[in-house]
């Protein structure tokens, strides 16, 4: 079974700076790889995804993440926060041919004025 | 606006009473899925549908039923309100594949005392 794991429960950080989200998953098989994110009160949105090609891929909002295969891993890149980017982070993953996406724990992040 | 509405917002119920909650999507998503979120443990998937009149177990079915008449609607049922079952829920559409949503609602609080 698939599992996904974001070891960093909360990440404060200055506004301005750049920001990791990291996120590590273990499969058997090959995966499709996601980040969604969480505003206060509402659902998730997608914020990117890795299907296949290119191992840097680029969502909404300036954020980007990288596929590292060898080190099983996605971690999701911000150069520049904004207060507006204070939310949860999920990332999510799905082995080939399986149809149940299971997601991390999240990731708070706080953006410091 | 178009996306997908859950009602109610918030919901409380006793122990042993029953309640549907309502999901309905007005994009013409094939696929649809209930998720749970705890504190600490991510999303996890209930159960899905991938169109009208077929439905499947996701991660943690027990205790909930779903249907799915129209391609708009797919309410999920408590059958009996167990305190475990507390929680909040998610409804999400995508036309991709049952495993990548794209939409999320805003989710219903539901308290079981």
């Amino acid at each position: 079974a698939q599992s996904v794991t974001q070891l960093d429960s909360q990440v404060p950080v200055f506004e301005e700076a750049p920001v990791e989200l990291r996120c590590n998953y273990s499969s058997s098989v090959s995966v499709y790889l996601f980040w969604y994110v969480q505003y206060p009160n509402q659902g998730l949105q997608l914020l990117l995804k890795y299907l296949s090609g290119s191992t840097l891929v680029k969502g909404i909002n300036g954020f980007e993440a990288e596929f590292n295969k060898s080190q099983t891993s996605f971690h999701l890149r911000k150069p520049s926060v904004h207060i507006s980017d204070t939310a949860e982070y999920f990332c999510a993953v799905v082995p080939f041919g399986n149809e149940k996406l299971t997601f991390g724990t999240g990731t708070r992040l706080t953006i410091i004025p | 606006n178009a996306g997908v509405t859950q009602t109610p917002k918030f919901q409380v119920l006793k122990t042993g009473q029953s309640m549907t909650l309502q999901c309905a999507q007005d994009m013409n998503h094939e696929y649809m899925s209930w998720y749970r979120q705890d504190p600490g443990m991510g999303l996890r998937l209930i159960h899905y549908s991938v169109g009208a009149g077929i439905t499947d177990q996701g991660e943690v079915p027990n205790g909930y039923n779903v249907s799915r008449s129209t391609t708009e609607d797919f309410p999920l049922r408590l059958l009996s309100a167990a305190p475990s079952q507390t929680s909040v829920y998610f409804c999400a559409s995508g036309d991709r594949s049952p495993n990548q949503p794209q939409h999320f609602g805003d989710g219903t609080r539901l308290s079981i005392l």
